[in-house]
């Protein structure tokens, strides 16, 4: 079974606090996406990379940035916490272009900024 | 953007009734997906219907997809106090594998 893990399921941090959220896949994945997920809002598309050291921006990019030095591996970074970046992270892979691209979701990382 | 848009918001049922999600989108798409989200866990996927299908099956899923219409529907079937979750459809309409999800219906399913 595919497996997709994040490395934290609660995390709590402090406003200006740099943070790290960490996803791991072991399907040979060539596509990786972050997520936000919010009450009334659905799923946002952050950003998403199609090969290593690949990345391309989602819907709402601004606040974060990601890094892909490794195909497994694809880190959301968040600069500068802010309040209004609380949320339900979700991590999710996907096969190459060209095959059916179902995703497959980590079980999520619940963010909050004090 | 939001492409797909779920209809209703919410739904509750009681067990062992069957449960109709609407699906809604705007533009062209290559497939359309449905993902089951249990409370404060990820999503996981259901069923993958390509726009040159009409109807898909699988277990007590059946999808239906109108191109014409720009509209998918989900049907689940005797349902169980288990299937108490969101559902999110999802459509693909580019080259990068991206999709984009609705906000998703809440189903209820009472014992």
């Amino acid at each position: 079974d595919v497996k997709v893990t994040q490395s934290s399921r609660y995390l709590v941090k402090r406003t200006g606090e740099k943070v790290f959220l960490e996803c791991v896949q072991d399907m040979d994945h060539e596509n990786m996406f972050w997520y936000r997920q919010d009450p009334g809002l659905g799923l946002r598309l952050i950003y998403f990379s199609y090969d290593v050291k690949m990345k391309e921006k989602g819907d709402i990019p601004e606040g974060y940035s990601v890094s892909r030095e490794k195909k497994e591996r694809f880190s959301l970074i968040l600069e500068s916490a802010s309040t209004n970046q609380t949320s339900m992270y979700l991590c999710a892979s996907s096969f190459h272009r060209g095959f059916s691209n179902e995703q497959f979701f980590g079980p999520g990382t619940r963010l909050t900024v004090l | 953007s939001q492409q797909g848009e779920e209809d209703p918001q919410a739904l509750s049922i009681q067990e062992g009734e069957n449960a109709t999600m609407n699906c809604s989108y705007k533009t062209s798409i290559n497939n359309l997906q449905w993902y089951r989200q249990n409370s404060g866990r990820g999503l996981v996927h259901l069923i993958l219907i390509r726009s040159n299908e009409r109807e898909k099956h699988s277990g007590r899923l059946r999808v239906t997809l109108d191109t014409s219409k720009k509209s998918s529907s989900l049907l689940i079937t005797a349902s169980r106090a288990a299937d108490t979750a969101s559902y999110f459809c999802a459509t693909d309409a580019g080259a990068n594998s991206k999709l984009t999800f609705g906000k998703g219906i809440t189903l209820s399913v009472r014992p």
